[in-house]
């Protein structure tokens, strides 16, 4: 079975400081992979996804950056934190059209970021 | 761009009646799909119900049950005999079919069951 492994749970932060979530897919090969971040009044908003490694495609411009090193390891990243990026990250995959769990997305544990 | 909107930041329903949520998105593709996602307060993402844009039928799950309208770009979620386990967040999603497959969600309805 495919199962998604998301880290660190929480993670609070100083302002300036780097930040690295990690997220990994088992169970499945060349997974779509997204990075959402879910703020106060402002939903679920889609910040990277990707379709393949090293393809990297951002929804937000921000001081955050995405990078997919391996075929199922997503990593999500900045140089210097802003207190704006505090929120709930959620790491998803999705399937691709001939394999399985090809329809819709499915989610990480999330990572609680506060940034102080 | 693909958006997803809902237009009720929260609702609240006494147990055991119907409730509707409502949302409405803008595309000008042809083919898609559609889902209602609940996240409860572990905040974990469970896919409540899915509909693929070129059937006409509406799908249903158990209590869960929506009304596709797609020449109105509608899709709401009514849930049935409502239980205290229905109150989350609940967000609508949208998915293109087109190599990007990007996932695009609304701002999400909370919703309350009032004992």
């Amino acid at each position: 079975s495919q199962t998604i492994h998301q880290w660190p749970a929480t993670l609070v932060q100083p302002v300036g400081s780097p930040l690295s979530l990690e997220c990994t897919v088992e169970g499945t090969s060349n997974p779509n992979l997204y990075w959402y971040r879910q703020a106060a009044g402002r939903g679920l908003q889609l910040l990277f996804y990707s379709v393949g490694i090293g393809q990297i495609s951002s929804e937000v411009p921000q001081n955050l950056s995405a990078s997919r090193p391996q075929d199922r390891q997503f990593i999500l990243s900045s140089k210097k934190l802003l207190l704006s990026d505090s929120g709930f990250y959620l790491c998803a995959w999705k399937g691709v059209p001939w394999g399985i769990g090809n329809t819709e997305a499915f989610f990480g544990q999330g990572t609680r970021l506060t940034v102080v | 761009a693909q958006t997803v909107t809902q237009s009720q930041p929260e609702m609240s329903v006494q147990e055991a009646e119907t409730v509707t949520l409502s949302c409405t998105y803008d595309t000008s593709e042809s083919d898609y799909y559609l889902f209602w996602y609940k996240q409860p307060p572990s905040r974990q993402m469970i896919l409540v119900i899915r509909q693929e844009a070129y059937k006409q039928q509406n799908a249903t799950e158990n209590r869960f049950s929506v009304n596709f309208q797609k020449a109105a770009k509608s899709f709401s979620l009514k849930i049935s005999d409502s239980q205290l386990g229905d109150a989350a967040m609940y967000f609508c999603a949208y998915r293109n079919l087109n190599r990007d497959d990007k996932i695009i969600f609304g701002k999400g309805t909370r919703l309350h069951i009032l004992p």
